[in-house]
């Protein structure tokens, strides 16, 4: 059983316009989530993390946000770019960066010019 | 320049045959992970080590074997008892110690394919 979804398999938006991609879980015990960027034949590079003590965290155009009573987590990203095109992973932990990550499937996004 | 090198990118096996990836840091992390990916999936948890000569079982460790007997280096070995080893290998290596939340960060992969 997936304990993180992300039921989007793709997404498609036009530059400049915000791009809104989704995760949930079922397990809460999770309480560190992050968002990896992945190019194709290459690995995931970090984007983003965030803590189960807060709700939102800001990093340049990328913002996570987390409803921990509803399991789930968003990531935004304004405006959107050409370059941001690719597969995005939600993953989450139990017991901070010292526990195993579980990733999601990934949604790919698609930002047209 | 710091990071996580995999070698070799692509890698040919023939049926029965054991293979070995590596996987290298040099960013000073302790702990490393071996994922899989397999298309349309997430990545999946091979095997992780969090200390050298000490290493775990991830989710779907059957037919395959680590060691670290250095901290910089990780190497996995896919045997011939792993039924479907078509894959993309990904290793990733993370800082255990201290206070705050650090996430893992990875290597480019190794795509691995049956003869």
């Amino acid at each position: 059983d997936q304990q993180v979804k992300q039921n989007s398999p793709s997404l498609s938006v036009q530059e400049g316009r915000i791009s809104i991609l989704n995760c949930d879980y079922t397990n809460s015990m999770f309480d560190y989530f992050l968002w990896y960027k992945k190019y194709p034949a290459e690995g995931p590079t970090f984007l983003i993390s965030i803590s189960s003590i807060k709700d939102k965290n800001e990093d340049g155009r990328f913002t996570v946000f987390l409803n921990k009573s509803a399991k789930h987590l968003s990531l935004h990203i304004v405006p959107s770019q050409p370059g941001d095109s690719a597969v995005y992973f939600c993953a989450a932990s139990e017991g901070g960066s010292q526990g195993n990550l579980i990733f999601g499937k990934g949604t790919k996004l698609s930002v047209k010019p | 320049d710091g990071g996580i090198t995999q070698s070799p990118k692509y890698l040919f096996r023939k049926e029965g045959q054991n293979v070995t990836l590596s996987c290298e840091q040099n960013l000073n992390h302790d702990a490393m992970y071996w994922y899989r990916q397999d298309p349309g999936q997430g990545l999946r948890l091979i095997y992780y080590s969090q200390i050298v000569n000490d290493f775990q079982k991830g989710d779907i460790a059957e037919g395959y074997s680590v060691s670290r007997e250095k901290k910089e280096s990780f190497p996995l070995t896919v045997t011939s008892a792993q039924k479907n080893p078509t894959a993309f290998y990904l290793c990733a290596s993370s800082i255990q110690k201290g206070g705050n939340n650090q996430p893992q960060h990875f290597g480019d992969g190794t795509r691995l394919s049956i003869l």
